[in-house]
């Protein structure tokens, strides 16, 4: 079946430097994966997605990797703020699927250090 | 970007009784909506996929009589968690799908604290 796992629970990092956080998902048939932010008590924030076509792409600050050889993606920020102290999620789905359902990592919790 | 309401945003209820949740897309039509639970410190569980004037679809171990949704019109659906127990307890998360062009967008509510004592 689908599943979507990260590598570390809690990853601590000092203000100004990059974070990387990791992903691995098992299903080939997810074509696109999304990485949401997700603040105590607030619903997921979309920050970047990415599709199987791809992989790399860009935002602003951000970076996500997609290695589909071994079924691996990545989220970088660069310059981490403490405003991006979160919980960050990986989700998979499958864009040919009307359903639109989307898995869940089981999180990443990222602490920004002064 | 498109935004998405939840209402209320924090419930406590007693065992035994229920608790209606809304999910409410503000600026845009949602054919589908999703709800999702999430214990503390845990990912979000799909639960059940919401579509406009149909049955509700539920994921495999959710049971359809006690988590009773309801997708009336395309910017409203609601969650009823029947004879809540303290084991109901959780956040509870909707998300409205919005088409744009050939794809479609997924908007997140800011979720319901629920509380069963």
């Amino acid at each position: 079946g689908e599943s979507v796992g990260l590598h570390l629970p809690t990853l601590s990092v000092q203000e100004g430097d990059n974070s990387i956080i990791n992903c691995a998902y098992s299903n080939s048939a997810s074509d696109y994966f999304i990485w949401y932010k997700q603040e105590s008590g607030k619903g997921p924030q979309f920050i970047i997605d990415i599709r199987s076509n791809m992989d790399k792409r860009q935002g602003q600050r951000v970076t996500v990797l997609l290695n589909k050889t071994v079924k691996h993606l990545s989220l970088q920020i660069a310059a981490t703020q403490p405003g991006d102290s979160a919980v960050y999620f990986c989700a998979g789905g499958r864009g040919s699927s009307n359903t639109g359902k989307l898995i869940f990592g089981q999180g990443t919790t990222l602490q920004v250090k002064p | 970007g498109a935004v998405v309401s939840q209402h209320p945003s924090r419930v406590i209820c007693k065992s035994g009784t229920s608790v209606k949740i809304e999910c409410r897309s503000l600026d845009f039509q949602a054919t589908t909506m999703f709800w999702y639970r999430q214990f503390p410190k845990q990912s979000l569980m799909l639960m059940a996929t919401s579509n406009e004037g149909s049955k509700a679809t539920y994921e495999q171990g959710v049971e359809k009589d006690k988590f009773l949704i309801n997708h009336a019109s395309l910017t409203l659906s609601t969650l009823t968690v029947t004879s809540a127990h303290p084991e109901d307890s959780s956040f509870y998360i909707c998300s409205a799908r919005e088409r744009q062009g050939a794809s479609y967008e997924q908007y997140f509510g800011p979720g319901t604290r629920l509380t069963v004592t």
